[in-house]
């Protein structure tokens, strides 16, 4: 079957200027999940959802990041005014179990490059 | 603070060799997962670990966890060098969902 869709795959953009980044998770996953990964690093948490729980924000790294996810299902991550430091790989996953209890599955990430 | 940490950071064998990498973490835990990561994008799940199991096997790969040390290893035998990549632990632990800093495991051929 389908696994977690995202887009675009890379994206350039000038500093300043906002971001969309899309997710689509595995039809029936209740668990939706945000990364990012700086090259060479490790994954940063950045926000988790569950059904129609409000979101576990505690990852976000400024208000200039926000993500919502509507009817359950696509999640969009919104980067506003993009500064050098948000390039990255932003990685999103999706889980039939609650909050880590259930593995994972990712999708292939959007690479993300501020000029 | 990180919930979950890696050693070693980066780690290099021969071909048919057996690579083992370690993962602690600080807090009680319901299961410890381990992740591999080819070319720096998606992840891909290799096996889950529950908190009241000490062993876990998938074909060359055989996990352990100590709950009393806060630790897993992961370990793969007859290494080939389509196992080279970036291995990562994972956690619930303290209502967080944290990666570990990874492996970086190259097998040359």
């Amino acid at each position: 079957g389908a696994g977690v869709s995202q887009s675009p795959s890379n994206k350039v953009t000038e500093k300043g200027k906002d971001v969309e980044l899309r997710c689509d998770p595995i039809s029936g996953h209740t668990a939706l999940y945000w990364y990012r990964q700086s090259l060479g690093q490790g994954l940063e948490f950045l926000i988790y959802f569950q059904g129609n729980s409000a979101p576990d924000k505690s990852g976000l790294p400024s208000d200039r990041f926000s993500a919502e996810r509507t009817g359950g299902s696509v999640s969009t991550l919104t980067i506003q005014r993009t500064q050098q430091e948000d390039s990255a790989v932003y990685l999103c996953a999706s889980s039939l179990g609650k909050r880590g209890n259930s593995p994972l599955h990712f999708g292939n990430g959007t690479r993300l490059t501020v000029t | 603070s990180q919930q979950g940490e890696e050693d070693p950071q980066a780690l290099s064998i021969q071909e048919g060799e057996n690579a083992t990498m370690n993962c602690s973490y600080k807090t009680s835990i319901n299961n410890l997962q381990w992740y591999r990561q080819n070319s720096g994008r998606g992840l891909v799940h290799l096996i889950l670990i529950r908190s009241n199991e000490r062993e876990k096997h998938s074909g060359r790969l055989r996990v352990t966890l100590d709950t009393s040390k806060k630790s897993s290893s992961l370990l793969i035998t007859a290494s080939r060098a389509a196992d080279t990549a970036s291995y990562f632990c994972f956690n619930n632990a303290g209502n967080m969902l944290t990666f570990g800093g990874g492996t970086r495991l190259m097998v040359k051929p």
